[in-house]
């Protein structure tokens, strides 16, 4: 089946510090990748969708200059989060829509951010 | 715009006892509804989807959905369920079936009482 592989899995940093998450559909070429972001015992929220070669759409209230996407190709997408603040804590996910029509999107298994 | 609800936050059962996580969903057009699962500090797997056609659908792991139109529900049923069935359930809504810009329920929690 289609997976998602999103990496790094939990990562732990100082306040100021910015960080990279990757997202790579590792057997389908996706055309199109979503990131979301979780709180605790809360659902998703859609931050921002990104088409491979062009600029990504943020979500209203989501800061495009904080939260970096980069989709430089059918199977990899990039979020940055710069200058982390504690703030920015939390649980991120992203997805990836296969290229083929009528197939849903595929989850990575999160990355857990900490900003101490 | 649309939204989706998921009344119940938590919802304890019994090992072997029936399942019924209920979503309510509000949208314009025709719904492309999805159930996901997702167990602690991980991502979302599908469990079903319905595009169209028949409104009871069959999904993984013994899993079933019912669309009611007229309920605009889609309530995710399963006849007895076991202690690893334990984790957190999201009804999501889409503007077409390949799944984009999806909207999430807030999520049950389900436990799984031995």
């Amino acid at each position: 089946g289609a997976v998602v592989s999103q990496h790094p899995s939990w990562v732990i940093c100082k306040s100021g510090t910015s960080v990279k998450i990757e997202c790579r559909s590792l057997d389908f070429q996706a055309t199109t990748m979503f990131w979301y972001r979780q709180f605790p015992k809360q659902s998703l929220m859609l931050m921002a969708t990104s088409n491979e070669g062009s600029k990504a759409t943020y979500e209203q209230g989501v800061e495009k200059d904080k939260f970096l996407i980069n989709h430089a190709s059918l199977t990899l997408s990039t979020l940055t989060v710069t200058s982390a603040h504690p703030e920015d804590s939390s649980f991120y996910i992203c997805s990836a829509k296969p290229r083929t029509a009528y197939q849903p999107q595929h989850f990575g298994d999160g990355t857990r951010l900490s900003i101490l | 715009a649309q939204s989706v609800t998921q009344p119940d936050i938590h919802i304890t059962v019994s090992e072997g006892a029936s399942l019924e996580l209920r979503c309510n969903y509000s949208y314009g057009a025709t719904p492309y509804l999805f159930w996901y699962v997702q167990s602690p500090g991980q991502g979302l797997q599908l469990l079903l989807k319905y595009f169209s056609g028949d409104t009871l659908v069959q999904g993984i792991k013994g899993f079933e959905a019912e669309f009611k139109r007229s309920q605009s529900s889609f309530n995710l049923r399963k006849p007895s369920v076991h202690w690893s069935d334990a984790a957190e359930y999201f009804c999501a809504v889409g503007p077409n079936n390949a799944g984009n810009m999806l909207t999430f329920g807030g999520g049950t929690r389900l436990m799984v009482k031995p």
